[in-house]
């Protein structure tokens, strides 16, 4: 069982799209994060959000925590093809521990 | 500055045989983390070390898989003997204590066992 999962798994849109992209769970995290891999790197750090509620942005991108910190959503406005990567949500459960990574949703943004 | 730094990035390996993977973290990093990333399972935290020492190794698949870190700047993964099923993209990173949502990743190293 996975403990955060993603959703959608694969996504395709049209440049100018708004997209968003949800990390669930049953459980409560003190911390969420979304990293984006692109092909051939390693996934690297977006946002992490700490408290119920929080939303952050970075550009065109919006980062919510949920109220209960159990799930977190990512949207983007008026994607770009530089947006295509592979967007994966993490959390700890207790601050300092293990982070656990969700299977990650595949974003392509055609021109 | 320079990244987290893993090597090889490629190995190809016959079954059977030992393969090493290397890492250097980040300077004044003192977590590293090794996960390995397939398209079945994602990716999965093999095992951590907190200033050098071994915190959590309980994804490690089995006895066939080791990992050391002799100092700060250094650490391998090891696994021997090899298995198709090992054929993974390896990963190392590295964070401060108790950052350990904040990863720096490396590059990675793909591996393939024929």
């Amino acid at each position: 069982t996975q403990l955060l999962e993603q959703s959608p798994q694969f996504l395709s849109i049209q440049e100018g799209e708004n997209l968003t992209v949800y990390c669930n769970s049953s459980s409560v995290f003190s911390s969420l994060q979304w990293y984006r891999q692109e092909p051939g790197e390693g996934p690297v750090l977006l946002v992490t959000v700490v408290t119920g509620g929080e939303v952050k942005k970075l550009k065109r991108l919006t980062f919510q925590f949920g109220d209960a910190r159990k799930d977190s959503s990512l949207h983007i406005t008026a994607a770009q093809p530089g947006d295509t990567g592979l967007y994966l949500c993490a959390g700890e459960q207790t601050s300092g521990s293990r982070l656990t990574f969700g299977e990650g949703t595949q974003l392509t943004v055609n021109p | 500055d320079a990244g987290v730094i893993q090597s090889p990035r490629h190995e190809v390996t016959e079954m059977g045989q030992e393969v090493t993977l290397r890492c250097k973290p980040i300077s004044g990093h003192n977590s590293l983390f090794w996960y390995r990333q397939t398209m079945m399972r994602g990716l999965e935290l093999l095992i951590y070390f907190n200033n050098n020492v071994p915190i959590d190794d309980s994804g490690m698949p089995e006895d066939r898989f080791s990992a050391k870190m002799p100092n700060a700047s250094f650490s391998t993964l090891k696994i021997q003997p090899s298995e198709p099923r090992d054929s993974a993209v390896y990963f190392c990173a590295s964070s401060l204590v108790g950052r350990a949502g904040e990863l720096f990743f490396g590059e990675g190293s793909r591996l393939t066992v024929l």
